[in-house]
């Protein structure tokens, strides 16, 4: 069964530091996410992206962050300048488009990222 | 705004005993609602989900989930817990307006099935 996958599973960076967090989304979806759930808190919406373009993206998402679809099957989200509150597991997911039928979100295993 | 809500942080039951963990919405308009499961170190697992059509929804692993739209509720059920059944329960609205088909979550529900 196809699946989301993510690398690395665990990401440790001084502050100040840029990090690319690499998803490899389903192969026939379109769409992609990138969520982030701080530790006991609640999955938040980052950022959304169809057809090589950014659709939305939360107040989250300043400038310090981007994503990119480099090639046909990667897709990468980077922060420029990590923060200590950059700390969280980050979450890419996919999904096909809706045709008559509302599709599901499929998601990697996370991406725990450690901001010292 | 659409939002979620999952009252409870912890439900515990034991094994064997029927389970639920309680999510209610706010929506404009008609809801398109989601379960996901989340086990130790491990991403979001999808369940099941709620579009139209039948208020009661089958989903992956024996859970189910009742849509109650006067109550705007959507909880998950099953009829006898398992010990394995020990994880992070998310609910989930799927956002309507745009094309991004966003999800914003409820804060999560840790069930705790006891042997």
């Amino acid at each position: 069964e196809p699946e989301v996958t993510q690398t690395p599973s665990h990401q440790v960076t001084q502050m100040g530091q840029e990090v690319i967090l690499r998803c490899v989304p389903i192969s026939n979806h379109l769409y992609f996410y990138w969520y982030r759930q701080i530790l006991g808190q609640k999955v938040e919406f980052l950022v959304s992206f169809y057809n090589n373009e950014i659709s939305e993206k939360s107040e989250i998402f300043d400038d310090q962050f981007s994503v990119e679809r480099p090639d046909g099957s990667n897709f990468t989200l980077k922060i420029r300048s990590t923060k200590l509150e950059d700390s969280a597991m980050y979450f890419c997911a996919s999904r096909s488009r809706d045709r008559g039928h509302v599709n599901t979100q499929y998601f990697g295993p996370g991406t725990r990222l450690t901001v010292l | 705004a659409q939002s979620v809500a999952q009252p409870e942080d912890q439900v515990n039951v034991a094994e064997g005993n029927p389970l639920t963990v309680k999510c209610t919405y706010s929506v404009s308009g008609n809801p398109y609602l989601f379960w996901y499961v989340q086990y130790p170190n491990r991403g979001l697992q999808f369940l099941l989900k709620y579009i139209t059509g039948d208020n009661l929804v089958k989903g992956s692993y024996g859970f189910e989930a009742e849509f109650n739209k006067s109550q705007t509720s959507f909880h998950l059920k099953k009829p006898s817990a398992l010990v394995s059944d020990s994880a992070l329960y998310f609910c989930a609205v799927r956002v309507l307006s745009g094309n991004t088909g966003k999800l914003i979550f409820g804060q999560g529900t840790t069930l705790q099935v006891k042997p």
